[in-house]
């Protein structure tokens, strides 16, 4: 089975509004990690938010924020009032703790196009 | 601080010839992994390594591939006799020594590499 999956290939959004994309995860582990990486169009991974698996709130960092929701396995990214800068590609990952605590699982990503 | 350096950043060679990515991780990080990325997909687990020693190799191809980080100097991805289907963007990340699932990887920028 598939540890992360992005459904969505392909996203657009106006300018100034907000976008979820979406992100659902399958672990038996109790203890996981999960992130959200943009990599625009220059190639680079950059980090964007993390949410723990123990965590009670949702995770929050500026424009971005993670809506957890534990029972259904889904750590959904909303960008709230998107920039043209939005644009890129944006991974799903998890890392685990007691099992494979080394590997980062990806998704294949969901394209991002913020129109003016 | 620097940030996770590979080099070079982009790489190309001919079918047959031997490609070397060079991976050095960010000040004080001992954990390093290696992930492929084909075109339009996600990130793929490669290798985990720490210092002398492979961790878990268990996305490396049997053949062709081998991947070190010796106790000084970088990582070292080696790709021998390449083929087409090598080409991708190969992505270095590094962790500190007590990496739990909340600790994000640190990414370099890539190597992309173009087998003609």
């Amino acid at each position: 089975a598939q540890k992360i999956t992005q459904t969505q290939p392909g996203m657009f959004v106006q300018e100034k509004e907000a976008v979820t994309l979406d992100c659902t995860y399958d672990t038996s582990d109790p203890s996981y990690g999960l992130f959200w990486y943009k990599q625009p169009s220059s190639g680079e991974m950059i980090f964007l938010i993390y949410q723990g698996s123990y965590d009670q709130q949702n995770a929050t960092e500026g424009r971005y924020s993670l809506n957890f929701q534990k029972a259904r396995k889904s750590a959904n990214l909303v960008i709230s009032a998107s920039q043209l800068g939005d644009s890129a590609m944006y991974f799903c990952a998890m890392r685990e703790s007691q099992y494979n605590f080394n590997k980062f699982y990806f998704g294949s990503g969901t394209k991002l196009n913020v129109k003016p | 601080n620097a940030g996770v350096m590979q080099n070079p950043r982009h790489l190309v060679r001919r079918r047959g010839q031997e490609a070397r990515l060079r991976c050095s991780p960010m000040k004080g990080h001992s954990h390093v992994y290696w992930y492929r990325q084909l075109p339009e997909e996600g990130l793929k687990f490669m290798v985990y390594l720490q210092k002398e020693n492979i961790i878990d190799e268990s996305g490396m191809p049997k053949e062709r591939f081998s991947a070190e980080f010796p106790k000084e100097g970088p990582s070292i991805l080696r790709i021998q006799q390449v083929v087409r289907g090598d080409s991708a963007a190969y992505f270095c990340a590094s962790s500190p020594l007590t990496a739990d699932s909340n600790t994000e990887a640190f990414f370099g920028q890539g190597t992309r590499l173009t087998v003609v």
